[in-house]
């Protein structure tokens, strides 16, 4: 089994719509990151939480919330999708006690229409 | 000037060769430096991470972080076909900080 998951894989929704993308990982990391990708703009950190109580805004935060519900689970929410948030959206996770060194799931492919 | 720079290529390279691959930073106390992977339509995936200066070998490929020149590469040596993909360079600026991502250099070998 992946040790970091993404659901859902991949979602289409309409303008106006609430969604969330929900991240678990079984890594026993304490740190958790979103990003998106666009195209030729590498990874943009939307948001990071470095344990249960902390959570911290990135580089793209506005147009988006997060829940770190446990260790294990990270999720991001969209309160009102608009098209330009269609991209593609990683979870992350590292180990403080460890080399800094990011983990990725899968992806997750929204489009907003 | 963004904080990780990379060039987004593509960068063509015949089956065999070595493909070079070079990142800048801006911030001079970054630590901890990494080269990430990515084939088109999956995630990034860890290939090298590099602390100190000079070279660091594994496999076919070698980084080489230069910091008073502020900047990392990545070589490929005996490219194949399946090493083309997107490659990020990601800069930490201090030990438990968040990455910096570049925006990836494409990489194409040509058999």
């Amino acid at each position: 089994d992946a040790d970091v998951t993404q659901t859902p894989r991949n979602r289409i929704t309409k303008t106006g719509k609430r969604i969330m993308l929900e991240c678990s990982q079984t890594k026993g990391h304490d740190r958790m990151y979103w990003y998106r990708q666009d195209p030729g703009l590498g990874l943009r950190l939307i948001y990071y939480s470095f344990d249960v109580k902390d959570i911290n805004k990135g580089e793209i935060s506005d147009g988006y919330s997060v829940s770190r519900q446990a260790q294990a689970k990270f999720s991001l929410s969209l309160e009102s999708a608009i098209p330009n948030q269609t991209a593609l959206y990683f979870c992350a996770t590292s180990d403080s006690r460890g080399a800094d060194t990011q983990y990725f799931g899968p992806g997750t492919r929204l489009t907003v229409l | 000037q963004k904080e990780v720079e990379q060039n987004s290529g593509p960068l063509s390279v015949p089956e065999g060769a070595i493909a070079s691959l070079n990142c800048t930073y801006s911030d001079r106390v970054s630590q901890s430096f990494f080269w990430y992977r990515q084939y088109s339509g999956k995630s990034p995936e860890l290939i090298m991470s590099i602390y100190s200066n000079g070279d660091k070998e594994d496999g076919r490929f070698t980084a080489q972080l230069n910091k008073a020149s502020q900047y990392v590469s990545l070589l490929i040596r005996d490219s194949q076909p399946s090493d083309s993909a997107t490659y990020l360079c990601a800069v930490n600026k201090a030990a438990g900080n968040k990455l910096t991502f570049g925006g990836g250099t494409r990489v194409l070998v040509k058999p």
